[in-house]
C-alpha cells in the first residue's frame, strides 16, 4: 500500500529548530516530486515548499524563506523539512504531499501523509 | 500570486441533494492546472479533481468539475452522508501553489 508517513512534531519555543520527517513506502519515492503543506488550527490549507524528484529544484512560500529548508534523500525514500527560527505563526498540522505525475512539478496533489502537529509556543 | 475565493463559505444541504461550489481566481488559471480536495475533521486532504475536470482515481461519478479561465465549479449530486466536509480548490500551474480558503458543506 503506497502511503506517507510524517514525524517530528512537537512543541518547541519561538527561535527554535525542529526537523520534520515523512517516510514513503510502496511507490518509487525517486520518481516524484515532494511537496510540504501546513494547515494552522481551525484554518486553510498553506502551500510551503517543494522540492523536484532528484531534489535539484526546490521553492518555498515567501514566509518561510530563508528559515526553512526542504531536502530529501531518495536511498531513504524520505522527504524532509528543517524549521529554523519558528515563530508562533508556524503552529501548524504539517503534511507532505506527493505529486501526481512523475518527474513533473506543476502537478496537483495525489497522495497526502496524515500529517505532524509543529506547536511554536514558549 | 494567484488568489483564490472559494463560494459560499458555508452550504447547508440535505443528503441527495446536489452542491455547487465557486472557485474564482484572481487572475486566469490554465484548467490544466485546477484541482480539488475534500478534508474531513482529523483526516489529511484527499484528492477529488484535477485537471479541471478530472475524477481522481476511485472518486464516485456523482462529483464533477469544470470550468476555465478564472471561474471554477465543483459539483457534487445526490449528496451522501459521506460527503459532508470541507472542499478546497487549488492552483498548481504557478509557484506559489495556492489553496482556496475551503467551502464547508454541511448537514441541514
Amino acid at each position: 500500500q503506497v502511503q506517507l508517513v510524517e514525524s517530528g512534531g512537537g512543541v518547541v519555543q519561538p527561535g527554535r529548530s525542529l526537523r520534520l520527517s515523512c517516510v514513503a513506502s510502496g511507490s518509487t519515492f525517486s520518481n516524484y516530486a515532494m511537496h510540504w503543506v501546513r494547515q494552522a488550527p481551525g484554518k486553510g490549507l498553506e502551500w510551503v515548499a517543494v522540492t523536484s524528484y532528484d531534489g535539484s529544484t526546490r521553492d518555498y512560500t515567501d514566509s518561510v524563506k530563508g528559515r526553512f529548508t526542504i531536502s530529501r534523500d531518495n536511498s531513504k525514500s524520505t522527504l524532509y523539512l528543517q524549521m529554523n527560527s519558528l515563530r508562533a505563526e508556524d503552529t501548524a498540522t504539517y503534511y507532505c504531499a506527493r505529486a501526481g505525475v512523475g518527474f513533473g512539478y506543476y502537478y496537483y496533489m495525489d497522495l497526502w501523509g496524515k500529517g505532524t502537529t509543529v506547536t511554536v509556543s514558549s | 500570486e494567484i488568489v483564490l475565493t472559494q463560494s459560499p463559505g458555508t452550504l447547508s444541504l440535505s443528503p441527495g441533494e446536489t452542491a455547487t461550489l465557486s472557485c474564482r481566481a484572481s487572475q486566469s488559471v490554465s484548467s490544466t492546472y485546477l484541482a480539488w480536495y475534500q478534508q474531513k475533521p482529523g483526516q489529511a486532504p484527499r484528492l477529488l479533481i484535477y485537471g479541471a475536470a478530472s475524477r481522481a482515481t476511485g472518486i464516485p461519478d456523482r462529483f464533477s468539475g469544470s470550468g476555465s479561465g478564472t471561474d471554477f465549479t465543483l459539483t457534487i449530486s445526490r449528496l451522501e452522508p459521506e460527503d459532508f466536509a470541507v472542499y478546497y480548490c487549488q492552483q498548481y500551474g504557478s509557484s506559489p501553489w495556492t489553496f482556496g480558503q475551503g467551502t464547508k458543506v454541511e448537514i441541514k
